[in-house]
């Protein structure tokens, strides 16, 4: 079982923006910056598009964008495009235990 | 453009060990945390570890198992996962981090295990 909670599922139409939630506790995501998300299409390797809860990497869209606050840190994906249709997981630095800490991943549809 | 590749047995028996390999083509393989990573529909995503600059971290669970290495002359690190179970079946990734608790940045293609005899 994953130590970070995220929705299953979010959709949304063509051009609408959705957001995915993560929540943790303040040994993860409440209590450090390390919060980071990644892009999965089925049979591929996971890409990073947001590290450091707000930073994109070179050549992601600035579609994506990353918040936090509290224990919860949220993935804004503006101007849906069918491209987005993926699977979506948060990781988080945990100051207990693994390390290392990730959501189960949410899938995101566009209608 | 860094990139990762994995190599190693598909199948591995149970009880035995797991051994796969990350070549890495860039020649700054000792500047990183380089990552193991694995996934499974029963488990998720799982962090196993990480090799820095001659030093290791290991997810508690797994590391009475897991021994991670690094050999420069081929730009490999690598990971053995000793006395494995079907539950120990997944796709590994390697994967970089360009520092302590930092976000993986380049990830390998990953590469599918299964534990079956």
């Amino acid at each position: 079982q994953s130590a970070l909670t995220q929705p299953a599922s979010v959709s949304g139409s063509p051009g609408q923006s959705i957001t995915i939630s993560c929540t943790g506790t303040s040994t993860d995501v409440g209590g450090y910056n390390y919060v980071s998300w990644y892009q999965q299409y089925p049979g591929k390797a996971p890409k990073l598009i947001i590290y450091h809860v707000t930073d994109r990497p070179s050549g992601i869209s600035n579609r994506f964008s990353g918040s936090k606050s509290g224990n919860t840190a949220s993935l804004t994906i503006s101007g849906l495009q069918a491209e987005d249709e993926a699977d979506y997981y948060c990781s988080s630095y945990t100051s207990i235990s693994t390390l290392y800490t990730f959501g189960a991943g949410t899938k995101v549809t566009v209608l | 453009q860094v990139q990762l590749q994995e190599s190693g047995p598909g199948l591995v028996e149970p009880s035995e060990t797991l051994s796969l390999n990350c070549t890495v083509s860039s020649d700054s393989i000792l500047y990183y945390y380089w990552n193991w990573i694995r996934q499974s529909p029963g488990r998720g995503l799982e962090w196993i570890g990480y090799f820095y600059s001659g030093s290791t971290n290991y997810n508690p669970f797994l590391k009475s198992r897991v021994t991670m290495s690094l050999d420069t002359s081929k730009n490999q690190f690598s990971l053995r996962l000793t006395s494995v179970s079907a539950a120990d079946t997944a796709v590994y990734y390697c994967a970089r981090a360009p520092g302590w608790r930092d976000a993986f940045d380049i990830w390998g293609q990953g590469t599918v295990v299964t534990v079956s005899s």
